[in-house]
């Protein structure tokens, strides 16, 4: 397999609930990245990491948690979230953190 | 104030017709890079084309070209004879600090525009 993938696509989650976003790249690459993406507003930054360590936490809620056992995974854990955190979460690589990064297809999240 | 503003929500063109999509920026940063990005119903966010804010020369990939105009902070992309499989979201974004020496590396998108390619 080649590229950004995703698991799951789709997720459907209560409020009460706790579940993870998977990311993993084969791409070799050594910064990863989670973005959400809302309806009608732009692409936004969510948490950056550079060889495992994290980098950017772009003043994220604590109930967003990200984890990055390694260059080639990246996890997001959420906790508690609220029905407004119904998004699509993309992941995203890139060789270095100035290089061109690449997508994943996404997580479409809904929370009841 | 948006750094990247795309004032097309919704954009049709009929097949084989080229179509350009606008995107301006505001950045006071000499130094910069911009993005386009396709991104069909399926979620994956397809890199497209790049332009630095100081290359001379438009950049050009296939049918896809970038009319780059920097004194009016326009970073429009042009698509050359549109197929149906064009029809897609299109995002315009920009990363500031390009020589400076890699120490900015966000991406800012705008809010994207939707491409229909008519049959």
């Amino acid at each position: 397999e080649t590229g950004v993938t995703q698991t799951p696509r789709h997720l459907v989650m209560g409020m009460t609930n706790k579940k993870s976003l998977k990311c993993e790249q084969h791409l070799g690459h050594n910064a990863m990245y989670w973005y959400k993406q809302s309806a009608k507003k732009p692409l936004e930054l969510m948490f950056v990491y550079n060889f495992k360590e994290q980098t950017e936490n772009n003043s994220v809620p604590s109930r967003f948690s990200p984890e990055c056992p390694n260059s080639s995974h990246l996890f997001l854990h959420l906790h508690t979230l609220q029905p407004e955190d119904s998004a699509l979460y993309l992941c995203a690589s890139s060789p270095k953190l100035v290089y061109e990064q690449f997508f994943g297809p996404g997580t479409r999240l809904t929370v009841l | 104030a948006q750094k990247i503003t795309q004032t097309q929500p919704g954009m049709f063109v009929q097949e084989k017709e080229a179509v350009t999509l606008d995107c301006t920026y505001d950045t006071s940063d000499p130094s910069y890079g911009l993005f386009w990005y396709k991104q069909p119903s399926s979620g994956e966010m397809i890199f497209l084309i790049y332009q630095g804010s100081y290359d001379q020369q438009n950049a050009t990939e296939g049918r896809y070209s970038l009319n780059f105009q920097k004194a009016r902070k326009s970073a429009n992309l042009v698509i050359s004879a549109s197929q149906l499989g064009d029809s897609a979201m299109y995002f315009c974004a920009m990363r500031e600090g390009e020589g400076s020496g890699g120490s900015n590396y966000k991406l800012t998108f705008g809010k994207g525009t939707l491409l229909t390619v008519n049959p």
